[in-house]
């Protein structure tokens, strides 16, 4: 069974940079095909896909925000972390990890287990 | 960039047939997902590959993609079935996000 914990500190100042672990179960992040991305929600809007690292550590980025995020995967530790720099109160949200949907030996661009989100808010 | 549009907010009764679409540029020729989202909680997923039921997903849930728009359908609406519904496709692209979510939909049910 898969399982995604998301953990880190639910209050930040402007300008600081947040570091949000993700720690899994149930997958190994060096297997073929594996994938975790990160994911957010400002409060009453929309979801924003914001980076994700695959299995043979290739990594994507929203381009929007790439130069402020940097996303690492430690197999050894069953881990994914998430930088982002420069914490602006726009970047308040909740923020998830989510797990690459792979079923009946196809893998796709969609997420099928999401931690439960941990709430960052930014202010001084 | 690719846009996915929602309509904000949709209303049913219990017992109805609730239709929620996504629109974007000739999605019909892209995997489009639909998730539910209930407040605090996770999204689920509840539709993969534009037409496909997620794992556990009663079959009163249903879609499409044809053209230019995606439809979620749920028929015999529950109260259970409130929630915010966000659609998402992905783009190739190495200059806009590759995953991209609708605005979401927010079904009340009445």
């Amino acid at each position: 069974q898969v399982t995604l914990k998301e953990s880190g500190p639910t209050l930040v100042k402007p300008t600081q940079a947040l570091t949000l672990t993700c720690t899994f179960s149930g997958f190994s992040l060096n297997t073929y095909t594996k994938g975790v991305a990160w994911i957010r929600q400002p409060p009453g809007k929309a979801l924003e896909w914001l980076a994700l690292i695959y299995w043979d550590d290739n990594k994507r980025y929203n381009p929007y925000l790439k130069s402020r995020l940097a996303i690492s995967g430690d197999t050894s530790k069953n881990q994914v972390v998430l930088t982002m720099t420069n914490m602006d109160p726009v970047d308040t949200a909740t923020y998830f990890c989510a797990h690459r949907l792979c079923s009946g030996g196809a893998c796709h661009d969609a997420f099928d287990v999401w931690g439960q989100g941990i709430m960052v808010t930014v202010s001084s | 960039s690719y846009v996915l549009t929602q309509p904000p907010s949709e209303a049913v009764a219990p017992g109805k047939t609730a239709a929620i679409t996504c629109e974007g540029d000739n999605i019909g020729s892209k995997s489009v997902y639909w998730y539910q989202k209930k407040p605090r909680q996770p999204p689920v997923l509840i539709i993969f590959d534009s037409t496909d039921r997620a794992s556990g997903i009663p079959e009163r849930f249903s879609a499409s993609n044809s053209a230019n728009t995606a439809t979620l359908t749920i028929s015999w609406v529950e109260g259970g079935d409130e929630a915010d519904y966000f659609c998402q496709v992905w783009v190739n692209s190495k200059t806009e996000p590759n995953w991209v979510f609708g605005g979401g939909t927010k079904l009340t049910v009445l």
